[in-house]
């Protein structure tokens, strides 16, 4: 998984408790993204960063937020957990902006209860 | 919006054909299209990339092809192996001077029986 951890790997947890997922690369890459996966949706972008404290909103940012204070970790936080949030969350790599080919992590599996 | 279709269907072969899977795109004219292969429980892998200008691209017993004009890329698995069973992910890149986030297909299920 191009030395990209993920942590935790399973989460069980309630609606309206905040959950911090972490994304850990050994790479240097530069830029970093989580995603959801849903059946029927497919991967979905929540948020990016192009740099240490430098992040941007995807498609489905809403209820989410990120922070990366070190080139290696990127931590996705869920302000307020709901049902509509259980999903997997894949963490990805690039170092390459003009192609943006990825290397993604083993995923967290995140149920809401 | 820009939109990427895959075939929801799975694809059922027999081991030693060859597997095609297919991606369409609209409103969009990516500078670059990648495939990816996913494992149940796992992360996509990266496999390909083809550029806007190229018409095909080849990497051992896989073939990808890019027709701008059709907005289509299929993706070829020749002498195909129950190991290559798997979800095969298109992704599509803006053009150069974009921000380069990657657009994601919801993936073909492929299953090689042996």
């Amino acid at each position: 998984d191009a030395g990209i951890t993920q942590s935790p790997r399973h989460k069980v947890t309630e609606t309206g408790t905040p959950v911090t997922l972490r994304c850990h690369q050994t790479e240097n890459h530069r830029y970093m993204y989580w995603y959801r996966q849903d059946p029927g949706h497919g991967l979905r972008l929540i948020h990016y960063s192009y740099g240490v404290k430098d992040t941007d909103k995807g498609e489905v940012s809403d209820g989410y937020s990120v922070s990366r204070s070190k080139t290696e970790d990127f931590l996705l936080t869920l302000e307020s957990a709901t049902s509509s949030q259980t999903s997997v969350y894949f963490c990805a790599i690039s170092d390459d902006r003009s192609t943006d080919t990825q290397y993604f992590g083993p995923g967290t599996r995140l149920t809401v209860l | 919006s820009q939109k990427i279709e895959q075939n929801s269907e799975a694809l059922n072969i027999q081991e030693g054909k060859t597997a095609t899977l297919t991606c369409n795109y609209t409103n969009y004219s990516p500078a670059y299209l990648q495939w990816y292969r996913q494992d149940p429980g796992r992360g996509p892998v990266f496999l390909l990339l083809i550029r806007e200008n190229e018409k095909e691209k080849r990497k051992e017993r896989l073939k990808v092809t890019f027709d701008t004009t059709l907005k289509q890329s299929l993706f070829h698995i020749t002498a195909s192996q129950p190991a290559d069973s798997a979800t095969y992910l298109c992704a599509l890149v803006g053009p150069t001077g974009n921000t380069g986030k990657l657009i994601f297909g919801q993936g073909t299920t492929l299953q090689v029986k042996p």
